[in-house]
């Protein structure tokens, strides 16, 4: 268990509509990553926020929004949902910026599917 | 920009038999290095990282990798494989400055499967 937990594990939704996914990092981590994982892109860096505050944005759509709150969980935010966006969605977390090197831990993710 | 290449899709090998899942990448400056290994229906787990120092790298589960700098590779290693090593390898590298080209960029993964 990596202590990064993801919620929830499976959401079936259908296209235009509006999602939420939840991730709750590591006791005493700091930072939060987002990442999509899909056959044809493979490992996607989305968005990493750091005790609250944005730090690093990746190949993340406008369509997609996330925040990190004051107990550091985050909430990705997934709107006006494409079939496209049908893809395995993981929380990631690590205890400082990630600039010095430590290593991630992953969540077990959030399967999406789009119909 | 920052790029890694893991040249196999699959990795075939024999339980006991010597395994090594290849690596190469592109990075301005020194780079930080790391495998991951992902299960089915499982996040992906921490196995090993190069930052500096000895470019033998021992990891978890018996794992070790060779960071090679005129290659620029770093290819995963194992002496004899067991059947619970079959999963998907991912490499991956960052440049040891911040912004968002330099966050960690994952190659495209190598399924490993151990025959008994």
């Amino acid at each position: 268990d990596s202590g990064v937990t993801q919620t929830p594990k499976h959401l079936i939704t259908a296209t235009g509509q509006r999602v939420t996914l939840r991730c709750s990092p590591r006791s005493g981590d700091l930072s939060v990553y987002w990442y999509q994982q899909s056959l044809d892109q493979g490992l996607q860096f989305l968005i990493q926020y750091y005790n609250g505050e944005e730090r690093a944005k990746g190949n993340i759509l406008e369509r997609f929004s996330a925040q990190q709150f004051p107990d550091l969980h985050s909430e990705l935010n997934l709107s006006s949902l494409e079939l496209g966006d049908s893809a395995l969605y993981f929380c990631a977390s690590s205890a400082r910026t990630g600039e010095s090197g430590e290593k991630l831990f992953f969540g077990s993710g959030t399967q999406l599917s789009v119909l | 920009a920052q790029s890694v290449a893991q040249p196999e899709d699959q990795v075939n090998v024999a339980e006991g038999n010597p395994l090594t899942v290849k690596c190469t990448y592109s990075v301005s400056g020194n780079p930080y290095l790391f495998w991951y290994v992902q299960y089915p229906n499982r996040g992906l787990q921490f196995l090993l990282k190069y930052i500096t120092g000895d470019n033998l790298v021992k990891g978890s589960y018996g794992f070790e990798a060779e960071f090679n700098k005129s290659q620029t590779s770093f290819h995963l290693k194992k002496p004899s494989a067991l059947v619970s090593d079959s999963a998907l390898y991912f490499c991956a590298v960052r440049a040891p400055i911040s912004g968002s080209a330099r966050q960690l960029t994952f190659g495209s993964g190598t399924q490993l499967t151990v025959l008994p």
